[in-house]
């Protein structure tokens, strides 16, 4: 159990629709991380946040927005879903109040599938 | 734009033997690589870290070996076991901007009994 709690384990639901993925990090963890992990792809870094504020963008579609809250936990929204977006997301924390060293701990995804 | 690479998408390996998984990075500004392994239905977690200042790190049955030049690191499990049967992925971070970390593509190791 690395700690980090996401939820729902498992969604479905239909295009043009938008979702809400959910992360609570490690307790004391000030980092939140969150990545894609489409069919056959590794994982594709989509965003970060560290105590509230956004730190880091990766590949991340402008339908797609998140935040962190002051109680540290993360919310991924997705919008105007299309089939494309079916992948397993995970969120990630780490403990970090400078330079990261990418040791991250994982929850076990949330798995969308959009039909 | 790839910066992580992982060329073998998988590797079947016997039981006691030396399993080696390698990584290829395009990016000179990464500093930190880092090894994650992956079973089905949970999250990756994380393996074995090296700098770029050292060109190996040990932990147990796992080294993981830096070519800087090359633009290459490697993972070696000796002995492999039936339990290593995972999605190896490969990870960077660079200094410059700490807070991406990169993987890539990963790689399924089958150790067979």
């Amino acid at each position: 159990d690395s700690g980090v709690t996401q939820t729902p384990k498992h969604l479905i639901t239909a295009t043009g629709q938008r979702v809400t993925l959910r992360c609570s990090p490690r307790s004391g963890d000030l980092s939140v991380y969150w990545y894609q992990q489409s069919l056959d792809q590794g994982l594709q870094f989509l965003i970060q946040y560290y105590n509230g504020e956004e730190r880091a963008k990766g590949n991340i579609l402008e339908r797609f927005s998140a935040q962190q809250f002051p109680d540290l936990h993360s919310e991924l929204n997705l919008s105007s879903l299309e089939l494309g977006d079916s992948a397993l997301y995970f969120c990630a924390s780490s403990h970090t109040s400078g330079r990261n060293t990418g040791e991250l701990f994982f929850g076990e995804g949330s798995r969308l599938t959009v039909l | 734009d790839q910066q992580v690479k992982q060329n073998s998408p998988s590797l079947s390996v016997q039981e006691g033997r030396i399993s080696i998984l390698n990584c290829d990075y395009t990016n000179s500004m990464f500093d930190y690589f880092l090894w994650y392994k992956k079973y089905p239905a949970e999250g990756p977690t994380f393996l074995i870290s090296i700098s770029s200042i050292k060109d190996k790190n040990e932990d147990g049955r796992f080294t993981v070996f830096l070519n800087k030049s090359a633009k290459h690191l490697s993972l070696h499990i000796v002995p492999s076991q039936p339990g290593d049967s995972a999605v190896y992925f490969c990870a960077a971070s660079a200094f410059a901007s700490y807070d991406k970390v990169i993987f890539g593509p990963g790689t399924s190791l089958s150790v067979i009994p």
